[in-house]
């Protein structure tokens, strides 16, 4: 059973609107949460992150809000750019675990087209 | 070399075949990671190293197996390949495997596909 989900495989947006992927999460331990972006034939990149004592963290067109609880976590990218088209993968962790618990558990991904 | 490479970029391979998917990064980071990508399923992390020297299972590690000799390196061995490893895998590094607040950095992606 996926521990991180992301419900919506594609996501269709006009070039200067607003995007917005969601990532819901089941387990409670995760208390780090990370968006990374891939391009085709290329490995993912590291977007932005948040920790769970804040709810909202923000990097230029790139905002992250978690509702807790909810176990939910949303990116936000205003305005889009046609660049912006890629997979976003969400990923999660817990941090007070050890091991294998302690790495990052990643969604399946959003494909987010930007239309011009 | 920056960053992370990993070889070879694709390769097709027959069941049973044995196969050393190669990873190195020159950034000097502590841990390192391998990760295989299929559709609808994300990422899915086989293997981890905090440190040179050490591993230690991931999620899906059946089928494969690692060594970290020393800090660059990290090879993935599928000893006996078989079609439902074919996938894209890719490797990954980050500063420190304990710290709890550090990204990951991903190479290019190796796509294997196993007949």
């Amino acid at each position: 059973d996926q521990q991180v989900k992301q419900n919506s495989p594609s996501l269709s947006v006009q070039e200067g609107r607003i995007s917005i992927l969601n990532c819901d999460y089941t387990n409670s331990m995760f208390d780090y949460f990370l968006w990374y972006k891939k391009y085709p034939a290329e490995g993912p990149t590291f977007l932005i992150s948040i920790s769970s004592i804040k709810d909202k963290n923000e990097d230029g067109r790139f905002t992250v809000f978690l509702n807790k609880s909810a176990k939910h976590l949303s990116l936000h990218i205003v305005p889009s750019q046609p660049g912006d088209s890629a997979v976003y993968f969400c990923a999660a962790k817990a941090t007070i675990s050890s091991g294998s618990a302690r790495q990052l558990t990643f969604g399946s991904g959003t494909q987010l087209t930007v239309l011009p | 070399i920056a960053g992370i490479t990993q070889a070879p970029t694709s390769q097709i391979l027959a069941a049973g075949r044995r196969m050393t998917l190669r990873c190195t990064q020159d950034m000097r980071h502590n841990a390192m990671y391998w990760y295989r990508q299929d559709l609808g399923l994300g990422l899915r992390l086989i293997h981890y190293s905090n440190t040179a020297g050490t591993t230690g299972k991931g999620e899906v590690p059946d089928g494969y197996s690692v060594s970290r000799a020393n800090t660059d390196d990290f090879p993935l061995t599928l000893a006996s390949a078989v079609p439902s490893q074919t996938s894209v895998y890719f490797c990954a590094s980050s500063p420190s495997g304990r710290a709890s607040y550090n990204e990951q950095f991903f190479g290019p992606g190796t796509r294997l596909t196993v007949l």
